[in-house]
């Protein structure tokens, strides 16, 4: 499994966009890249996946680039609820199942 | 829809004694992790199952630790004996189809003491 690398906090301006990343230099062609966060203690939140094109849902967008070695996650504009712990993964396609975390960024966004 | 539901959320017992975490997974889904999560090592993956069966248990910390799955909607964490170390949160997970994300459940604080 590929190994990631994130900054260990960064902080955003409440309204503003929040931009988050992750390096995985060594990703495999089959690997996809997910994104959870934790607010607290409660369970880590699923936010967005994706492979190699660019992703958007109602939470967030998901920027990879081209060759893969790195990607961000964009919150368009963070609000107080959206500080927490944002974890960057990547995971094998076939096989196994396993995540493996890292110790994260802790996004605090700022009134 | 019903999301992984863990119990109890919290558990308070004295050092030696028997501790069983309790967790339902998403109804269809067929892969079931547990987590465990304390401040000096983040969030660790003990074991998890795929159809029932146990795949990978290398992150199970000793042989005071077990895990089962008797059926596809019910899994349970047994420590015995517990030790003040193992307190910690711990997280069940599950999943369906390949490539698709986990879910957790909300954890189940656990304090040894």
């Amino acid at each position: 499994d590929a190994k990631t690398t994130q900054p260990p906090s960064m902080d955003c301006a409440e309204g503003r966009a929040a931009n988050l990343p992750c390096n995985h230099s060594t990703i495999s062609g089959n690997e996809y890249v997910y994104w959870y966060r934790q607010i607290h203690s409660q369970g880590p939140q699923y936010i967005i996946h994706g492979l190699k094109n660019n992703e958007t849902n109602e939470m967030a967008s998901l920027i990879i680039t081209e060759d893969r070695k790195s990607s961000t996650l964009i919150l368009p504009h963070a609000t107080l609820r959206d500080t927490a712990v944002y974890y960057c993964i990547v995971r094998g396609a076939s096989g196994t199942y396993k995540y493996i975390f890292g110790t994260g960024t802790r996004l605090k966004v700022l009134a | 829809d019903a999301g992984v539901i863990q119990s109890p959320r919290h558990e308070v017992t004295e050092m030696g004694q028997e501790v069983t975490l309790r967790c339902k997974p998403i109804s269809g889904h067929n892969s079931l992790f547990w987590y465990r999560q304390t401040m000096m090592r983040g969030l660790e993956l003990l074991i998890y199952f795929n159809n029932n069966v146990p795949i990978d248990d290398s992150g199970m910390p000793e042989d005071r630790f077990s895990a089962k799955m008797p059926n596809a909607s019910f899994s349970t964490l047994k420590i015995q004996p517990s030790e003040p170390r193992d307190s910690a949160v711990y997280f069940c997970a599950s999943t369906g189809q390949l490539n698709q994300p986990q879910h957790f459940g909300d954890g189940t604080r656990l304090s040894i003491l």
